[in-house]
């Protein structure tokens, strides 16, 4: 099955530095999700967005649910070391739930 | 606490003897599924149960099992492991199956040698 295209691959950024990473689809979704998988641990849902167009916020956290109901993006701003980790979008509809092959962060102090 | 557990944690095994991973959560949710995260693959869905004795194929079922019989209880069977199913399992669930937020377990990494 398709998966969702998630760019960048990677990012090594300074600490205190802004960060942003989107995914794609060819497929229109009803909610995107954003999950971060610290080492060794299971994803863990950061942001649901439910309505094309919707902005939210979880902190310095970020995302938004694109108009066309085929993309997404995550910001996150002043970044700090705990923020290291793998980030997933993943695309939602129905039953059909699809990830994107994630973005690996790592924050120098 | 609001949880979803997967057991072992870690397991090697040899080719060809069967093994179960465990899942439970104690949500009450409808929605389970089974995941396998490879590198640069993300996560893809092995199979999935919209609710007790209810289960489908996900996007890669070929070589796995699942079994609902109870709602809490997901385990995933490999009945012949092969090397190629070297990976970083997790189950997931949650309320139903559109669109809400799935719960993830801490992982089964598994080796197959």
């Amino acid at each position: 099955g398709q998966q969702l295209n998630q760019s960048p691959q990677s990012m090594f950024i300074q600490e205190g530095e802004d960060v942003s990473m989107n995914c794609t689809s060819s497929s229109i979704f009803n909610t995107w999700l954003w999950y971060k998988q610290d080492p060794g641990e299971g994803p863990v849902l950061l942001i649901a967005l439910y309505k094309a167009g919707e902005l939210t916020s979880n902190g310095r956290l970020t995302a938004q649910f694109g108009i066309t109901r085929k993309d997404s993006f995550l910001n996150i701003s002043a970044s700090i070391p705990s923020d290291v980790g793998i980030y997933f979008c993943a695309g939602q509809l129905g039953r059909d739930m699809r990830f994107g092959a994630g973005t690996r962060l790592t924050v120098k102090p | 606490e609001a949880q979803v557990t997967q057991n072992p944690r870690y397991l090697i095994t040899v080719t060809g003897k069967k093994l179960t991973v465990t899942c439970s959560q104690n949500m009450n949710h409808e929605y389970m599924s089974w995941y396998r995260q490879d590198p640069g693959l993300g996560l893809r869905q092995i199979y999935y149960s919209m609710n007790v004795e209810v289960t489908d194929k996900g996007d890669v079922p070929e070589g796995y099992k699942v079994s609902r019989k109870e709602k809490r209880n997901f385990p995933l069977i490999l009945e012949s492991p092969s090397p190629n199913q070297t990976s970083l399992y997790f189950c997931a669930s949650k309320v139903g199956g559109g669109g809400t937020e799935a719960f993830f377990g801490q992982g089964t990494r598994l080796t197959v040698v």
